[in-house]
C-alpha cells in the first residue's frame, strides 16, 4: 500500500511570508495527525482529526497556524506569518483509528521548514 | 506535561555489538512504543507494548514494558550497520485524549 504522502519536502521562506503543507495519508485511514519536529528532538503533536473534525487542536498555536481536513481525507497545515523559530520538520501521520492499540500511527516523510 | 527521559542520548558502538537505551517517566503510560528515524525519513514503528512486563522481540530487537509502567528499554543484538538512526520511545496514556509523547531520541552509530 502507498504510505503517507507529504509535499513539499522541502520549503525555504522569509520570516513574514505564509506557508503550506500538504498531505494524503494512507487511504482509509479514519485519524490524521501533523507533528512538528525540531532539532534533536521528538516529534510534538500539533493537531489531529477524526474524519473531518479536529478532535485535539490543544498544542497547534491558533495566532498563526491553521489546519484543515474539509473532506476527511487529505490535509493542510499553514502558517502565516511565519517566524524565525518555525524552522523544524513538520511530519504528518495517519491511523486506521484514534486508538494506537489496534493501528500503530504511519509517518510520511515530512516537510523540512527553513525560515530565513 | 508528561515527559519522557530517554538515554543514552547518542552511541557509538563497533558492528556485533550489543545495544541497550531507554525511557523513563514521572507519568505512568498504558502504551509504549519504539521508532526508528533514518535521515530525510518520518519515524517508523519497531515494537509496540501494551501491557506492563510485557517482553516482545522483532527479530533482533527487544523491548520491554516496565513494570511500574513508568519506563521502557530497546536492546538491539549483533548490531549491522543499517542499524544506524535515531531510536525514539513513545508513551501513549489512555483516555479520550490519544496523545503520543516522544522521548527526546537516542543516535545510533554502527563502525563496520
Amino acid at each position: 500500500e502507498a504510505g503517507v504522502v507529504q509535499s513539499p519536502r522541502y520549503k525555504i521562506i522569509e520570516k513574514k511570508q505564509p506557508v503550506a503543507f500538504w498531505c494524503n495519508p494512507i487511504s482509509g485511514h479514519n485519524t490524521l495527525y501533523w507533528y512538528r519536529q525540531n532539532l534533536g528532538q521528538g516529534p510534538e503533536l500539533l493537531i489531529r482529526y477524526e474524519n473531518e473534525e479536529a478532535v485535539d487542536d490543544s498544542q497547534l498555536p491558533k495566532d498563526r497556524f491553521s489546519a484543515e481536513r474539509l473532506k476527511g481525507v487529505d490535509s493542510t497545515l499553514k502558517i502565516q506569518p511565519a517566524e524565525l523559530g518555525d524552522s523544524a520538520v513538520y511530519l504528518c501521520a495517519s491511523s486506521l483509528d484514534q486508538g494506537v492499540m489496534s493501528s500503530p500511527l504511519h509517518f510520511g516523510n515530512g516537510t523540512r521548514l527553513t525560515v530565513t | 506535561g508528561q515527559q519522557l527521559n530517554q538515554s543514552p542520548q547518542s552511541m557509538f558502538i563497533q558492528e556485533g555489538e550489543d545495544v541497550s537505551m531507554n525511557c523513563t517517566s514521572s507519568s505512568i503510560f498504558n502504551t509504549w512504543l519504539w521508532y526508528k528515524q533514518d535521515p530525510g525519513e518520518g519515524p517508523v514503528l519497531l515494537i509496540a507494548l501494551y501491557k506492563a512486563g510485557e517482553l516482545t522481540s522483532n527479530g533482533r530487537l527487544t523491548a520491554q514494558f516496565g513494570i511500574t509502567r513508568k519506563d521502557s528499554f530497546l536492546n538491539i543484538s549483533a548490531s549491522i550497520p543499517s542499524d544506524v538512526g535515531i531510536y525514539f520511545c513513545a508513551g501513549l496514556s489512555g483516555g479520550s485524549n490519544y496523545k503520543l509523547t516522544f522521548g527526546k531520541g537516542t543516535l545510533l552509530t554502527v563502525n563496520p
